[in-house]
């Protein structure tokens, strides 16, 4: 079946503006999470859903940052008043259960890049 | 969670053997060990998982001593399409994963 898909592929944007980020995880998989990943360096957690509530959301590095999951499946990742140090791959990845000892299957990623 | 300690670069040759080891002296009673592979522009992906001793699967063997604070990664005969970052992380239900920097192995012809 498909994997984990995230739109779009690369965002640009300019400093200040607002930018969404969607994911779609494999159909029928409870557990969404998101990571940011910077040049050289492993993924780091950003927040974690089960169902279509936030379970873990100690990732997300301030306010500027909001993840939904409305119906328990697509997810969004928002970012208000973007910064350049927000540039970095945005990747999403679902998991058939709840728990991180579960596997984990990563989308592509989204590249940002704020100019 | 139990910190994760691994070479930060490895060189190896196709055909050959190619064994990552990764230390974790704070392991816990309930933390699995979890290696995930990277290559560039993708995801990370699952490569196995193990609690002790030994796991295979067709991919990859995982080597887990009895006391648990270290791991070997075992890759059989690597090709070029092995070249990748290889992350070493402990993995407990309710914590969330903690990457590290990885391993970047690095397979010549």
């Amino acid at each position: 079946g498909a994997g984990v898909s995230q739109t779009p592929s690369n965002k640009v944007t300019e400093k200040g503006k607002y930018v969404e980020l969607r994911c779609d995880p494999i159909s029928g998989h409870t557990a969404l999470y998101w990571y940011r990943q910077s040049l050289g360096q492993g993924p780091e957690f950003l927040i974690y859903f089960q169902g279509t509530g936030a379970a873990d959301d100690s990732g997300l590095p301030n306010d500027r940052f909001f993840a939904v999951r409305p119906e328990g499946s697509v997810s969004t990742l928002k970012i208000q008043r973007t910064e350049r140090g927000d540039s970095a791959v945005y990747l999403c990845a679902s998991s058939l259960t709840a728990g991180f000892t579960d596997t984990q299957y990563f989308g592509p990623g989204t590249r940002l890049t704020v100019l | 969670l139990a910190k994760t300690t691994q070479p930060i670069s490895m060189d190896s040759y196709e055909g050959q053997e190619v064994n990552i080891t990764c230390s974790h002296n704070n392991i816990a009673t309930n933390d699995y060990i979890t290696w995930y592979q990277q290559f560039p522009s993708q995801g990370p992906r699952f490569i196995i998982q193990g609690y002790k001793t030994k796991v295979t699967n067709e991919v990859a063997s995982l080597f887990i001593p009895a006391d648990r604070k270290s791991s070997t990664l075992s890759l059989p005969r690597v090709s070029l399409s092995d070249t990748a970052v290889y992350y070493c992380l402990v993995a407990r239900g309710t914590d969330k994963l903690i990457f590290g920097t990885g391993t970047r192995l690095q397979v010549f012809p």
